[in-house]
């Protein structure tokens, strides 16, 4: 298995431009999740998802969107990307609402 | 609301030496998991240690133990014989009953010396 994959490793967005954050698991988990890590700290969640057609938003949504239509993608769109968007970005699967999540390799997105 | 607090920016211990690394939390779940993460430097999130809140027994794995202590409302990570691989930044996470994401801390930052 490779676990949760994440494309691409590294990005660079002028202010405005827009971009996709890839991320895919072949655990057949049918929850998945969005987080971004500002530097030095912890990760916050963006959207998430408990199954294939169903997502909802975290903490900080704004500026983001995602869909579900399988159960193993689960890609993240950012439009008109800002400096703030600046972060890493994980993605993350489990199995159930409870236990471990298995996080990806991340994203490190730079938006100059 | 759930909220995690890791009030240790930075830690160094010795190689070959235990370490602890604090968490307290806050919830108003009756029902909640405690989880360990390590981050090394080069950036992907390891999963460590898992406590339930209805464990009676403090969880284990190898080298990692967590030290749950429900009425302090606290979940430290007791390392023992550190090892120069063990350098890395330290998220504690938790996920009350029912909510769908974790919470995380801001880590603490360890640093192991040989």
């Amino acid at each position: 298995n490779a676990g949760v994959t994440q494309t691409p490793k590294f990005r660079i967005l002028k202010i405005g431009q827009s971009m996709t954050l890839q991320c895919a698991q072949d655990m057949n988990h049918n929850y998945m999740y969005w987080y971004r890590q500002d530097p030095g700290m912890g990760l916050k969640l963006i959207y998430y998802s408990v199954g294939a057609g169903i997502t909802d938003k975290g903490e900080v949504p704004n500026g983001y969107n995602v869909s579900r239509s399988t159960t193993e993608d689960f890609p993240l769109r950012l439009e008109l990307a800002a400096p703030s968007q600046t972060s890493v970005y994980f993605c993350a699967s489990s199995l159930g609402g409870v236990g471990e999540q298995y996080f990806g390799p991340g994203t490190r997105l730079t938006v100059t | 609301a759930q909220k995690i607090t890791q009030t240790q920016p930075g830690m160094f211990v010795q190689e070959k030496e235990a370490v602890t690394l604090d968490c307290t939390y806050d919830t108003s779940d009756q029902s909640y998991g405690l989880f360990w993460y390590k981050q090394p430097s080069s950036g992907e999130m390891i999963f460590l240690i898992y406590q339930g809140s209805y464990d009676e027994q403090n969880a284990t794995e190898g080298r990692y133990s967590l030290n749950f202590q429900k009425a302090r409302k606290s979940a430290n990570l007791v390392i023992s014989a550190s090892q120069l691989g063990d350098s890395a930044m330290y998220f504690c996470a938790m996920r009350g009953t029912g909510r769908r994401a974790l919470t995380f801390g801001s880590g603490t930052r360890l640093q192991v010396q040989p």
